[in-house]
């Protein structure tokens, strides 16, 4: 199977709160889970991504965690900012999640 | 180092007629991967060239179809264009294979089929 399956399709968020938006993928052959930013107007650009060698990464305010035996990773996102407000993507090696639409409410 | 760029960045075409999308990726960088995105749908795969050779391929119709040239260059062609091709078509690059590096995204040819 090469579906990846993201949820929620769209959250809210208050200043300052945790953004959490989790994927969920088939094929254990899946090796490189990247998440993307997309602001309006422009292409998707590379947030963040983990291999499922680590259980997590972190990079600032944002976290991958990933649990291998259940396939499946999620993107945490601490102290969220209204600049944080866009559409995010998981990926699992090459297939794309259909998308989170992030509102952070100031 | 320029992005990728693609052109034309807006298009209006009707039913039946074609069209061509082109797409230039970063230089040195030798794949370039096609996806449609639409609200809801998210982003589907339509194929990926490397080295002037379609290395993978998603789930459209022959209507959709691509090329990559010795520079690295891609074009996205749909002919007998439906209604249901409007979308917005996003074009990525990578320095290798792009199934499991980082692709870089131009900002996207918003076709409309009217």
């Amino acid at each position: 199977q090469q579906q990846v399956k993201q949820s929620p399709q769209s959250l809210i968020v208050q200043k300052g709160g945790i953004s959490i938006i989790n994927c969920a993928y088939e094929n254990t052959a899946f090796d490189y889970f990247p998440w993307y930013q997309q602001f309006p107007g422009k292409g998707p650009a590379l947030l963040i991504a983990i291999r499922p060698d680590v259980s997590e990464k972190k990079e600032g305010r944002f976290t991958i965690s990933f649990n291998k035996s259940a396939k499946q990773f999620s993107l945490h996102i601490m102290d969220s900012q209204p600049g944080d407000s866009a559409t995010y993507f998981c990926a699992a090696t090459g297939v794309f999640g259909q998308g989170t639409r992030l509102t952070i409410n100031p | 180092k320029a992005g990728v760029t693609q052109t034309p960045r807006y298009l209006i075409k009707t039913r039946g007629q074609q069209v061509t999308l082109s797409c230039s990726p970063i230089s040195g960088h030798r794949s370039v991967s096609w996806y449609q995105q639409t609200p809801g749908q998210g982003l589907q795969f339509l194929f990926e060239y490397f080295s002037e050779t379609q290395r993978n391929k998603g789930n459209f119709p022959g209507r959709f179809s691509g090329r990559q040239f010795s520079n690295s260059r891609s074009e996205m062609n749909v002919s007998t264009l439906e209604l249901g091709d409007s979308a917005l078509y996003l074009c990525a690059s990578s320095l290798v294979r792009s199934r499991d590096n980082e692709q870089f995204f131009g900002p996207g040819t918003r076709l409309t089929v009217l």
